[in-house]
């Protein structure tokens, strides 16, 4: 049983590229969400999607893009890097409803030079 | 602005002693409140949660305390260990959505 599977696990982009980090869960849930951990910053939430099809902006969603391909996957992209958006990304999932845990993936370091 | 605010920042306790992190938060239809544990070089992983109808919640050394009238709640950590060493977010969570304080790195010294 995986959980939840970030790849790449690190990356170093120039300003201006483009990538896209992708996250995969086998554990059927229906919310994910995509985080940025910065220090002293805590984990804040880009973007979350409650159920396929769906997405929603979190606290700083400037500069990002997601897609919900299906229920496993849910992909984040970066279309312009710049080196603000420099952090460790998480992505986590969960199963609807109140109270239920979260799990995360081992985080993504991305470096924009 | 963050929707969950957390202090301290930093702590350090010696080998023993209660480690104590506050956290508050501003949304009332929040109605679960976790806190997660992080090692570095991984993801956060659930220490212990809590819901609004419910003062207190123990497990083990650790204990969650919840006003809901101040909108606040803390983590007690009892005789705390050098493995406790580690970044504790508090988090809530409502309608989906799933917000994180700014962590607490704790340094528990032998």
């Amino acid at each position: 049983n995986a959980g939840v599977t970030q790849t790449p696990k690190f990356q170093v982009l120039k300003t201006g590229q483009s990538m896209t980090l992708q996250c995969a869960q086998d554990m059927n849930h229906n919310s994910m969400y995509w985080y940025r951990q910065d220090p002293g910053m805590g984990l804040r939430l880009i973007y979350y999607s409650a159920s396929e099809g769906t997405t929603d902006k979190g606290e700083v969603p400037n500069g990002y893009n997601v897609s919900r391909l299906n229920k496993r996957e849910f992909s984040l992209r970066l279309e312009s890097a710049a080196p603000s958006q420099t952090s460790v990304y998480f992505c986590a999932s969960r199963s609807q409803g109140v109270g239920t845990e979260a799990f995360f993936g081992q985080g993504t370091r991305l470096t924009v030079v | 602005q963050q929707q969950v605010k957390q202090s301290p920042q930093s702590l350090i306790v010696q080998k023993g002693g209660i480690s104590i992190i506050n956290c508050a938060y501003e949304n009332t239809a929040f109605d679960y409140f976790p806190w997660y544990q992080q090692f570095p070089g991984k993801g956060p992983a659930l220490l212990i949660a809590i819901r609004p109808d419910v003062s207190e919640k123990k497990e083990g050394r650790f204990t969650i305390s919840f006003n809901k009238s101040a909108k606040q709640f803390s983590l007690h950590i009892m005789d705390s260990q050098p493995g406790d060493s580690a970044t504790y977010f508090c988090a809530a969570s409502g309608n989906n959505d799933m917000r994180f304080g700014a962590g607490t790195r704790l340094t528990v010294k032998p």
